[in-house]
């Protein structure tokens, strides 16, 4: 079946805009993550999703950042007033259960010049 | 969390075993060894989880000592595109644990 996919594969943006990357995981997988990887570190965790809320939002840096997967299946990240600290690749997972295997989708690059 | 430590790269020339060992003396007992391979412009792909001894699959070996405070990867007869980075994981499989990735180990196969 299909993995994970993710959209866009791209985004550049003015300092200050609004952005939302979009997240689509392996039907039927309940739980889902995401993560930021900045050049040359490996993925962080920003929030875990178990069905349609939020069971760890500890990852997100700030409230700028937020994240929802209103019917428990697509997820979106939002990200308010972005700087250019935010640039990196956002990675979107998702697995059957929370203790089960993670699998990646191919992330959305960010750019915010 | 058991925090892991890795090297941070590694070079082998094409058709060698590579191995690459992963410390983490803090492992608990519920906690299985997992390790991800990452390719440039990719996202991080399951290649072999264990908790004790040797798992074997398709594409690694992972070795685990009885103690179980560090693991080997071991990639046989490694070729051009197994040039990536590699990433060992710790965590419990019951239930919810954040992940933490850690830099990895790059390795770079050479001609």
């Amino acid at each position: 079946g299909a993995g994970v996919s993710q959209t866009p594969s791209n985004k550049v943006t003015e300092k200050g805009k609004y952005v939302e990357l979009r997240c689509d995981p392996i039907s039927g997988h309940t739980a889902l993550y995401w993560y930021r990887q900045s050049l040359g570190q490996g993925p962080e965790f920003l929030i875990y999703f178990q069905g349609t809320g939020a069971a760890d939002d500890s990852g997100l840096p700030n409230d700028r950042f937020f994240a929802v997967r209103p019917e428990g299946s697509v997820s979106t990240l939002k990200i308010q007033r972005t700087e250019r600290g935010d640039s990196a690749v956002y990675l979107c997972a998702s697995s059957l259960t929370p203790s089960d295997t993670q699998y990646f989708g191919p992330g959305t690059r960010l750019t915010v010049l | 969390l058991a925090k892991t430590t890795q090297p941070i790269s590694m070079d082998s020339y094409e058709g060698q075993e590579v191995n690459i060992t992963c410390s983490h003396n803090n492992i608990a007992t519920n906690d299985y060894i997992t390790w991800y391979q990452q390719f440039p412009s990719q996202g991080p792909r399951f290649i072999i989880q264990g908790y004790k001894t040797k798992v074997t699959n398709e594409v690694a070996s992972l070795f685990i000592p009885a103690d179980r405070k560090s693991s080997t990867l071991s990639l046989p007869r490694v070729s051009l595109s197994d040039t990536a980075v590699y990433y060992c994981l710790v965590g419990d499989r019951i239930g919810w644990q954040k992940v933490t990735f850690g830099t990895g180990t790059k390795l770079q196969v050479i001609p």
